[in-house]
């Protein structure tokens, strides 16, 4: 069964600093791999995705993540925070193709960003 | 293009009563998903529609819970008798194809009293 680990809860970082949420995996085949935002009284947006190819993926609002296979992690990045980052980030695994669970998400348990000015 | 819709936003009833939340989803996206958020708890996958069929329902809690899909167009997510661990938000989500990334409501806050 597949599965995802935030291991950080809340983080704390102040406006300009970078920023690097991490997200580990357990698939046992190639995953499609997501990053959601939600901010406060809103849905999911969705931040960027990896399906193959290059592993390095960049998304909306200046963010990128990593794909690296050999140690099961997709980690969130970002160069410099703006206070309206603040929201909660969750990392999503997608099985592939095969199966009737082909496009259910599993999601990580969330971390809560907070920016100081 | 309208997002995915969800309503009501918020309901609030007591324990035994009956509740049913709506979903619709993007214009032609045959995808429709529920998932749940228990207060504390991850994100987790109810089930998955492929318009008017149940593709994978091993989420949904018991058999307190019925979802429909009627025409392949809205969802509904029936609750019935509502308890208080049911409490939580309930999110749609829709995408164009399976695998595809999935396109979020913004979810339906129930309060079990």
């Amino acid at each position: 069964a597949q599965s995802v680990t935030q291991p950080d809860i809340h983080i704390t970082v102040s406006e300009g600093a970078s920023l690097e949420l991490r997200c580990n995996y357990s698939y046992g085949a190639t995953p499609y791999l997501f990053w959601y935002v939600q901010s406060p009284g809103q849905g999911l947006q969705l931040l960027l995705k990896y399906f193959s190819g290059d592993t390095l993926v960049q998304g909306i609002k200046g963010f990128e993540a990593e794909f690296k296979r050999s140690q099961s992690s997709f980690n969130l990045r970002k160069p410099s925070v703006h206070w309206s980052d603040a929201a909660e980030y969750f990392c999503a695994v997608g099985a592939s193709a095969g199966g009737t669970s082909y496009g259910k998400l599993t999601f990580g348990q969330g971390t809560i960003l907070t920016v100081h000015p | 293009e309208a997002g995915v819709t969800q309503f009501p936003s918020h309901s609030v009833i007591e324990k035994g009563q009956t509740v049913t939340l709506r979903c619709d989803p993007i214009s032609g996206h045959d995808n429709l998903y529920w998932y749940r958020r228990v207060m504390g708890k991850e994100i987790k996958f109810l089930l998955h529609f492929v318009k008017e069929s149940k593709q994978d329902e091993s989420g949904m809690p018991n058999n307190r819970f019925l979802a429909e899909r009627t025409g392949g167009t809205y969802s509904t997510l029936k609750v019935q008798p509502a308890e208080l661990e049911d409490s939580g938000v309930y999110f749609c989500a829709s995408s164009q194809g399976r695998g595809m990334p999935q396109h979020f409501g913004d979810g339906t806050r129930l309060s079990i009293l």
